[in-house]
Order: C-alpha cells, then sequence, then structure tokens
C-alpha cells in the first residue's frame, strides 16, 4: 500500500529553469513532511522540511508548497543547476512512541542539463 | 559535529547467513531507525529503536532484529540470509521529538550470492 505518491518518475529541466515534483499521500495522520536529495552511492540528506499548519517554506532555491486539505505538497527547485541532479524523495511522518516513523514516495529522477 | 556513521560500507554474503550491521548516531540523537533501500526503489522502513527499545517495526519478518546500546548505536542482525536480501541499508538517526528531521548514513551495500 503506498501512501505517499510521487510524481513525475523522472524529470528533465534546463539549466535555469523551474524543476517541479509533486506529491500527495492519504493518511491524515501524518504531521511532518521532510524532502531528501541523494545522489549515486550516498544515503538520502534532508533538503527542507515542512509542518501541515504551514501553506509554504522556501530555503535557498528550494520551496516547499503544502495544501492541507487536498493533501498534496511539491517541491520547487528555482535556477536548477547540474549539481541538482540527483534523485528526491518526499517523505512523510507519524510520531509514535519515542520517534518519527518515515514513509517515503516513490523517488524522481531529476535531470539538469546545460 | 560527525553525523550518522555505517560500518561496513560493502558486504558480501552467501544464502543462508547472517549479517550484522553497525550504526552511531548523530551527536545528540537518541532515536534510531533502519530502512532497506532496494536499487531504484525509495527506503523501506524496518524498525525503529528508542531507550534501548523497539517501537515501531514495517512489514518485515523476524529475521530481521536488532539491538540499540545504552550510547544510542544500534545494530541490524538479519538471519537467514535471501537473495532479495540485496539492498542498501540505510540508518537514520533523530531526536525524541515529534517533527523532528531524521539523519541518514550513507549506508550499507550488502550483496547475496
Amino acid at each position: 500500500q503506498q501512501q505517499v505518491k510521487q510524481s513525475p518518475q523522472s524529470l528533465i529541466v534546463q539549466k535555469g529553469g523551474i524543476s517541479i515534483i509533486n506529491c500527495a499521500y492519504e493518511n491524515t495522520a501524518f504531521d511532518y513532511f521532510p524532502w531528501y536529495q541523494q545522489f549515486p552511492g550516498k544515503g538520502p540528506a534532508l533538503l527542507i522540511a515542512i509542518r501541515p499548519d504551514v501553506s509554504e517554506k522556501k530555503e535557498g532555491r528550494f520551496t516547499i508548497s503544502f495544501n492541507k486539505s487536498a493533501k498534496q505538497f511539491s517541491l520547487h527547485i528555482m535556477d536548477s543547476q547540474p549539481g541538482d541532479s540527483a534523485t528526491y524523495f518526499c517523505a512523510a511522518t507519524v510520531f509514535t512512541g519515542g520517534g518519527n516513523k518515515l514513509t517515503f514516495g516513490t523517488g524522481t529522477q531529476l535531470k539538469v542539463e546545460l | 559535529d560527525a553525523g550518522v556513521t555505517q560500518s561496513p560500507t560493502h558486504l558480501i554474503k552467501t544464502r543462508g547467513q547472517q549479517v550484522t550491521l553497525r550504526c552511531s548516531p548523530k551527536s545528540g540523537h537518541d532515536t534510531v531507525s533502519w530502512y532497506q533501500q532496494a536499487l531504484g526503489q525509495g527506503p523501506q522502513f524496518i524498525f525503529q529503536y528508542y531507550e534501548e527499545e523497539e517501537r515501531q517495526r514495517g512489514n518485515f519478518p523476524d529475521r530481521f532484529s536488532g539491538h540499540q546500546f545504552p550510547n544510542y548505536s544500534s545494530e541490524l542482525n538479519v538471519n537467514a540470509l535471501l537473495l532479495g536480501d540485496s539492498a542498501l541499508y540505510l540508518c537514520a538517526s533523530s531526536p525524541s521529538r515529534r517533527n523532528q528531521p531524521q539523519h541518514f548514513g550513507d549506508g550499507t551495500r550488502l550483496s547475496i550470492l
């Protein structure tokens, strides 16, 4: 059962363009939504995260937009650079028993071309 | 400030063997989670440890077991290895508070022959 759906599966963007990745969730108990960036051979690295009581969060070139009523959230990468080429995962967490359990989306492979 | 460290980085085993993977959490973190990431897939939650007890478990058989030590470090044990256990095993740590992001290590690449 896929609780976090992510699209597109892959994305090609020109240098300087905007990359947009979308996610949707089903479980209303989720209370924290991080995005991770993963390069080949490395573990996922936290990029940016948002709580559901906030509609938008911006950190540098990365922005999360969050629509609680639609149960959807998205990542926008402004001025995309070749160094942004990586796999991006959205995720959602629920806090139980002392920790936050992460449920990941299926990932988006981003390629930024010159 | 060291992040999450995992050992070993790579491991090759044969079917039926047993394996132990190790994880040291980021300084200040007391909760450790383990994930399995198959090639081309997102990480799948195995289980989570807090106060030396397994607190949550994903949909994995009891061939997968773990332990957390008083210094918050953790081990993942897998018995009776199957070919399908070949994957990247990731450890993540976080503080035991709501809305805290998990920080990942670079994983152990396990190959089963």
